[in-house]
């Protein structure tokens, strides 16, 4: 059964800075892994989606990287801002099945 | 701008009572979903759809029952409404499963039960 793990589960930095969050999943044979963020109290929004086959995605100061045979994915925010501040979850797709969940990674980015 | 709606935001509920949480999407998505987020727990799946009139079970289905007779709405019943189920409820839609294609979640239902 897949398993999703993120760490750490708590971070946080001060304003300006990089940094990289991480991913692992137990069964390499994916299809695609997403990562998400989640403000308080809200729903999750869809941030970056790798294929199986891609590498990396970029979207702004957002690149997810996966690297499928060993179980990783990161996701790395460039210059890092207050408004960053939410959980980030990743998922990952196994064939005919829903996603499944790593618990996430609670960001602080302070001013 | 495409959405998936969860009629309720909050609710609160007394022990034993059956409680309905209904979820609209209007992307006209095969697949929808739901699940519920506890701290500490994740996000864990209760039930799932890939078509009008069909169910399968998550990981977490005992309490709770589904309904999907349009393709557009999924509803979570809880029969009997217990305190353990406390909790956030999201649901989510998708247009096909495992192929690449972006999940959309509603905003949650925040379920409390007394």
């Amino acid at each position: 059964k897949q398993e999703v793990t993120q760490i750490p589960a708590a971070l946080s930095v001060p304003e300006g800075e990089n940094l990289v969050l991480n991913c692992s999943f137990t069964d390499s044979a994916i299809y695609n892994l997403q990562w998400f963020r989640q403000d308080p109290g809200k729903g999750l929004t869809s941030l970056l989606l790798i294929q199986s086959s891609q590498r990396e995605q970029t979207s702004g100061r957002l690149n997810a990287s996966l690297d499928k045979s060993s179980g990783r994915s990161t996701l790395y925010i460039a210059a890092s801002q207050p408004g960053d501040s939410a959980t980030y979850l990743c998922a990952v797709s196994s064939g005919n099945t829903p996603l499944v969940f790593g618990k996430g990674t609670r960001l602080s980015v302070i001013a | 701008d495409v959405k998936v709606t969860q009629s309720s935001r909050y609710l609160v509920k007394r022990t034993g009572e059956k409680v309905f949480l209904e979820c609209v999407q209007d992307m006209d998505h095969e697949n929808m979903f739901w699940y519920r987020q506890d701290p500490g727990l994740g996000l864990r799946l209760i039930y799932f759809s890939y078509d009008v009139k069909m169910k399968e079970k998550g990981d977490i289905p005992e309490g709770y029952s589904v309904s999907r007779e349009k393709k557009e709405r999924f509803s979570l019943i809880l029969e009997s409404a217990s305190t353990n189920q406390t909790s956030m409820y999201l649901c989510a839609s998708s247009s096909h499963q495992g192929h690449g294609n972006t999940i959309y979640f509603g905003e949650g239902s925040w379920l409390t039960v007394v």
